[in-house]
């Protein structure tokens, strides 16, 4: 049972590159959710999907670009990454009915 | 929109103790809630949730929530505590219906430090 699988685990990218997180579940979710973790301020939803297709900004979407490729896979773009992008990254999945959340075990990234 | 309010950014307690960590929300619509709890260098895992019926919702871990739509709370607590349950929780809520996806949006979490 993989649930949510997130690439890569850990990243530490320089000023001004750029790079694609990548997020897929297995459990047939409509929506899915990219998250930015950063201490004391908890878990802020950068963006989110409703459906294949169909993508939508959450509280933080600046400096972001996010694919949903299809109803397995929904990716986070980076790309111009500065160091206030440092964060840990969740991915998270959830079904028609809208309510549990299945989250993957994070991207730990680091902008220098 | 929805938001969500935790006031208490770290918890101590000591081991076997009671807790309460509280959660407030702000909804002008029917809500879900939930506890979520994420131990070091881990996801978020689910601890309960209360989409309707009865307020109070038990959860894993012994750990139990109550909803309050009156004072727009849904605090959780365990009433003997151990030193694994140390971590940090995390309230979130979404919009209390199907259809669209909605947004679930979390509180800035609680670290509950449980001390031997």
């Amino acid at each position: 049972n993989a649930g949510v699988t997130q690439t890569p685990k850990f990243q530490v990218l320089k000023t001004g590159q750029s790079m694609t997180l990548q997020c897929a579940q297995d459990m047939n979710h409509n929506s899915m959710y990219w998250y930015r973790q950063d201490p004391g301020m908890g878990l802020r939803l950068i963006y989110y999907s409703a459906s294949e297709g169909t993508t939508d900004k959450g509280e933080v979407p600046n400096g972001y670009n996010v694919s949903r490729l299809n109803k397995r896979e929904f990716s986070l773009r980076l790309e111009s990454a500065a160091p206030s992008q440092t964060s840990v990254y969740f991915c998270a999945s959830r079904d028609r009915a809208n309510t549990e959340a299945f989250f993957g075990q994070g991207t730990r990234l680091t902008v220098v | 929109a929805q938001s969500v309010t935790q006031l208490d950014s770290q918890v101590p307690v000591f081991e076997e103790a009671p807790v309460e960590l509280r959660c407030n929300y702000s909804s002008s619509v029917s809500v879900y809630l939930f506890w979520y709890v994420q131990y070091p260098n881990q996801g978020l895992q689910l601890l309960l949730k209360y989409l309707s019926g009865s307020t109070l919702v038990k959860g894993i871990n012994g750990f139990e929530a109550e909803f309050n739509k009156s004072q727009t709370s849904f605090h959780l607590r365990k009433p003997s505590v151990h030193i694994s349950d140390t971590a940090e929780y995390f309230c979130a809520v979404s919009r209390g219906y199907g259809g669209a996806t909605n947004k679930l949006i979390f509180g800035t979490g609680t670290l509950l430090a449980v001390q031997p």
